[in-house]
């Protein structure tokens, strides 16, 4: 596609709920990032794929946060047994060979999740 | 490690008139990048603008230009001639190569320009 699309847009979940969210990166590039953005903050890198490959998992906050990426484009972020604190927006990002290379990470309009 | 400090939570600007963002940041590596984002209400980042730490010379892109004084760690953003359009979040980003691929962002500030 054109852009990064990320869904759902908007997702409330129950406490104890496992959600699934879907990033869908511009075709063809190779870096794919989740980051992790509570209200009034700045991202927070979560995880990092480079193709199918984990390259960085360090931003995720425990081991109910698991993202995979399994053919290399398509990526799934997916959040077990959500708590409140996980209320956030998460942003899927890609980039054609990484951020050192061209400086620029293409950014999706994010996935608000909303934990009651 | 690494940390991006933006102290102006929010700015205004009357259209057309001039404003400048301060970032700090704070690094013992010679060698990292950094960045301007834009993030409007729509929620959707995109990238300003970017300085590569090795170069002397002050990045410019149209109407916005960055001050990068390496050794006080400060790389501000000036926008000129604000438009209405420039209405949104603005984060300062830091990279380094040798911490893997992950951008630091600041806590942004949210700049609100009026006619």
């Amino acid at each position: 596609g054109a852009g990064v699309s990320q869904s759902p847009r908007y997702k409330v979940a129950k406490r104890g709920q496992d959600v699934a969210l879907r990033c869908d990166p511009i075709s063809g590039h190779v870096s794919l990032f989740w980051y992790q953005q509570a209200l009034g903050q700045g991202p927070e890198f979560l995880t990092y794929f480079q193709n199918e490959a984990q390259l960085d998992k360090s931003g995720l906050p425990s081991d109910r946060f698991f993202a995979e990426r399994p053919e290399g484009s398509v990526s799934t972020l997916k959040i077990q047994r959500t708590q409140q604190e996980d209320s956030a927006v998460y942003l899927c990002a890609s980039s054609p060979r990484g951020v050192a290379n061209t400086g620029e990470l293409f950014f999706g309009e994010g996935s608000r999740l909303t934990v009651l | 490690a690494q940390t991006v400090t933006q102290s102006q939570p929010e700015m205004s600007v009357q259209e057309a008139e001039t404003v400048t963002l301060s970032c700090t940041y704070d690094t013992s590596e010679n060698n990292y990048y950094l960045f301007w984002y834009k993030q409007p209400p729509s929620r959707q980042m995109i990238l300003v603008i970017r300085q590569e730490a090795y170069k002397q010379q002050n990045a410019t892109e149209n109407r916005f230009s960055v001050n990068f004084q390496k050794a006080a760690k400060s790389f501000s953003l000036k926008i000129s001639d604000s438009q209405l359009g420039d209405t949104a979040m603005y984060f300062c980003a830091f990279f380094d190569p040798l911490e893997g691929d992950k951008l630091i962002f600041g806590t942004g500030t949210r700049l609100q320009v009026f006619p």
